[in-house]
């Protein structure tokens, strides 16, 4: 089945340094994105995602980057602020679309 | 629009006892799916539904039973709970785009199960 790997497990940055979380995965038919913010206790919350004929997708401080020829996509958060700390999942769809593989998710700390 | 929920919130059950989770959503989605997250294990796929009468088996479903009578609930069951079945679980919906491609799924609140 897909396999999503999330690096590194725990990033830490000085507030309004940049950060960026790297995801890989292993089925080339996997053709959706998204990444997820999930916040101590809360649920996860879709925050940007891209699909598989774009390269990059912003949203103000946050952008995807996707690479499907080295089947690999990065999250960039720019100016981080103490609330960007969180836990953040990447993920990608299998099976025809209609399930997401997770990656374990990535521990960012934000320095004031 | 109260999106999705899921009832209850906290339970604590004894090895052996039987529960029903239940998560509701209001948005006509056609997709819905039940987690567990554990500590260093991200999200896991326990079952999921991609329309009213229908289920299926995800990454971890032994243990668990689902059903999905209405398109707004889907329901997860623990016949005998077990140690290992303590966790967060998370149910999630979304909808099916135009042309078949995923879009993102909305996550409830999550119900924290320990079982002792």
């Amino acid at each position: 089945g897909e396999n999503v790997e999330q690096h590194p497990s725990t990033l830490s940055v000085q507030e309004g340094d940049s950060a960026v979380i790297k995801c890989t995965y292993s089925d080339s038919a996997s053709n959706y994105f998204p990444w997820y913010k999930q916040e101590l206790g809360k649920r996860p919350q879709l925050i940007i995602d891209i699909r598989s004929n774009v390269g990059e997708k912003k949203d103000q401080r946050i952008a995807v980057t996707l690479n499907k020829t080295a089947k690999h996509f990065s999250l960039h958060i720019t100016e981080t602020q103490p609330e960007d700390s969180a836990v953040y999942f990447c993920a990608a769809t299998l099976y025809g679309n209609n399930r997401l593989a997770f990656g374990k998710g990535n521990q960012v700390v934000v320095i004031p | 629009n109260a999106g999705v929920t899921q009832t209850p919130k906290f339970r604590v059950l004894k090895t052996g006892q039987s529960m029903t989770l239940l998560c509701a959503q209001d948005m006509n989605h056609e997709y819905m799916y039940w987690y567990r997250q554990d500590p260093g294990m991200g999200l896991r796929l326990i079952h999921y539904s991609v329309g009213e009468g229908t289920t299926a088996k995800g990454e971890v479903p032994d243990g668990y039973n689902v059903s999905r009578l209405k398109k707004q609930n889907f329901l997860l069951g623990l016949e005998s709970a077990a140690p290992s079945q303590t966790s967060v679980y998370f149910c999630a919906s979304s909808y099916s785009h135009r042309d078949r491609a995923h879009v993102g799924q909305y996550f409830g609140p999550g119900t924290r199960l320990t079982v002792t």
